[in-house]
């Protein structure tokens, strides 16, 4: 257990729709990333968020939008969903912004879009 | 800007035997390196990373990893593979001047009981 949660586990929704996703960091990690896996993209970076600031953006659809709370935790907004867009969404986290710092993944959000 | 590449998309090794996962990179400054783990139904976990120092890093579960600045390569190795290291790996880099990591495609290590 990384100590990072994410949640719902699975989602499932129609094409146009809008989801949230949560997560909350490891204690003490001011630092998360948002990122998307799916079987032809691999793993892509989507955002990274440092106390509350957004720090680096990756491929992220402007569709998409995320936030950090002043309590750390983060959210990752998808809207006007596609077929596409089904895959598995990490959050992870880190002590800090820092290049040298290593990242703890939750057990990611799977979404299906119908 | 920054890459990653890991060449083979599956590895099969015999348990016991010496296991290599590949991985070369490139960057514009020195990289930090990573080697993360994914088993299925799981999200990634750290192994290892390459900060600066000794060029053989050791990890977590017995891997070790080398890092070759003139072949710009930080391939995984483990001496004697266990059926439990079956798994997705996959190799990160981050530019030390920069903040996103960038992650390869993914090597799926199958080992063999």
């Amino acid at each position: 257990d990384s100590g990072v949660t994410q949640t719902p586990k699975h989602l499932i929704t129609a094409t146009g729709q809008r989801v949230t996703l949560r997560c909350s960091p490891r204690s003490g990690d001011l630092s998360v990333y948002w990122y998307q896996q799916s079987l032809d993209q691999g793993l892509q970076f989507l955002i990274q968020y440092y106390n509350g600031e957004e720090r680096a953006k990756g491929n992220i659809l402007e569709r998409f939008s995320a936030q950090q709370f002043p309590d750390l935790h983060s959210e990752l907004n998808l809207s006007s969903l596609e077929l596409g867009d089904s895959a598995l969404y990490f959050c992870a986290s880190s002590v800090a912004a820092g290049n040298s710092n290593e990242q703890f993944f939750g057990p990611g959000t799977r979404l299906t879009v119908l | 800007a920054q890459s990653v590449a890991q060449p083979e998309d599956q590895v099969n090794v015999a348990e016991g035997n010496p296991l290599t996962v590949k991985c070369t990179y490139s960057v514009s400054g020195n990289p930090y390196l990573f080697w993360y783990v994914q088993y299925p139904n799981r999200g990634l976990q750290f192994l290892l990373k390459y900060i600066t120092g000794d060029n053989l890093v050791k990890g977590s579960y017995g891997f070790e990893a080398e890092f070759n600045k003139s072949q710009t390569s930080f391939h995984l190795k483990k001496p004697s593979a266990l059926v439990s290291d079956s798994a997705l790996y996959f190799c990160a880099v981050r530019d030390t001047g920069g903040f996103k990591t960038i992650f390869g495609a993914g090597t799926r290590l199958f080992v063999k009981a």
